[in-house]
């Protein structure tokens, strides 16, 4: 069982708000990690956007815009990137990324399409 | 502007090593703020964090490539180096450098290593 699993896709349409879930696998504590999230377009390394771990500790990435946010589900042992107000450059792939026993982790990722 | 550029051979042979460099400009590798890293990805799928050295040769790697990777740092140079032995097809990946805080802020373009003989 992978440490960080994404859903491997999502669709939604522009203008919608999409919902990116990276779960923890069982054992790993989500309360206790920040979250990394990070957008890859094809051809282009990742660029990071934000991370959380909770409403205190949290961090936009330099020139990010604010429709990213990012937020938890401790019962679903889950980070969340919520993406609003879609637009079609956001098509993409979405990693979420911790750092466990001292070595980061990605997950599997998630490729978002804008209808 | 900070820039990392990856360079090395595109083709490498299996059993043999993998050597890729990756040059930074537009700031010094030996600030203590940052680690520097190396990120893979094969074709059409995830990234895979391989390791991260410290300006000083302080080192971490992916457990699961422990036993074949090295990474070395040349402040002189301004350069952090990557070595993978005993390649296999499935290393096969997009190699990127990246300089990591805590999160991975600022990623070279990447440079693409085909393992085949």
């Amino acid at each position: 069982q992978a440490v960080l699993t994404q859903p491997s896709s999502l669709s939604a349409s522009p203008g919608a708000s999409a919902s990116l879930t990276c779960t923890l696998r069982s054992g790993i504590n989500v309360g206790t990690y920040r979250i990394y999230w990070y957008q890859q377009k094809p051809g282009s390394p990742p660029q990071y956007l934000l991370r959380y771990k909770s409403d205190s500790d949290k961090q936009q990435g330099s020139g990010v815009p604010s429709r990213f946010s990012g937020s938890k589900d401790a019962s679903a042992n889950a980070g969340i990137l919520l993406i609003s107000g879609l637009q079609s450059e956001d098509e993409a792939d979405y990693y979420c990324m911790i750092w466990h026993s001292s070595a980061s982790v990605f997950g599997t990722g998630t490729k978002v399409t804008v209808l | 502007q900070l820039q990392l550029q990856e360079s090395g051979p595109g083709l490498v042979k299996p059993s043999e090593t993998l050597s890729l460099t990756c040059t930074v400009s537009g700031g010094s590798i030996s600030s203590s703020s940052y680690y520097w890293g190396w990120i893979r990805q094969p074709p059409g799928k995830g990234l895979e964090w391989i390791g991260s050295i410290y300006y000083s040769g302080s080192t971490y790697y992916n457990p699961s490539l422990k036993s074949r990777v090295t990474i070395s740092v040349d402040t002189s140079k301004n350069q952090f180096s990557l070595k993978l032995s005993s390649v296999t097809a499935a290393d096969t990946a997009v190699y990127y450098c990246a300089r990591r805080s805590f999160e991975f802020d600022y990623w070279g373009q990447g440079t693409l290593v085909t393992v085949s003989s």
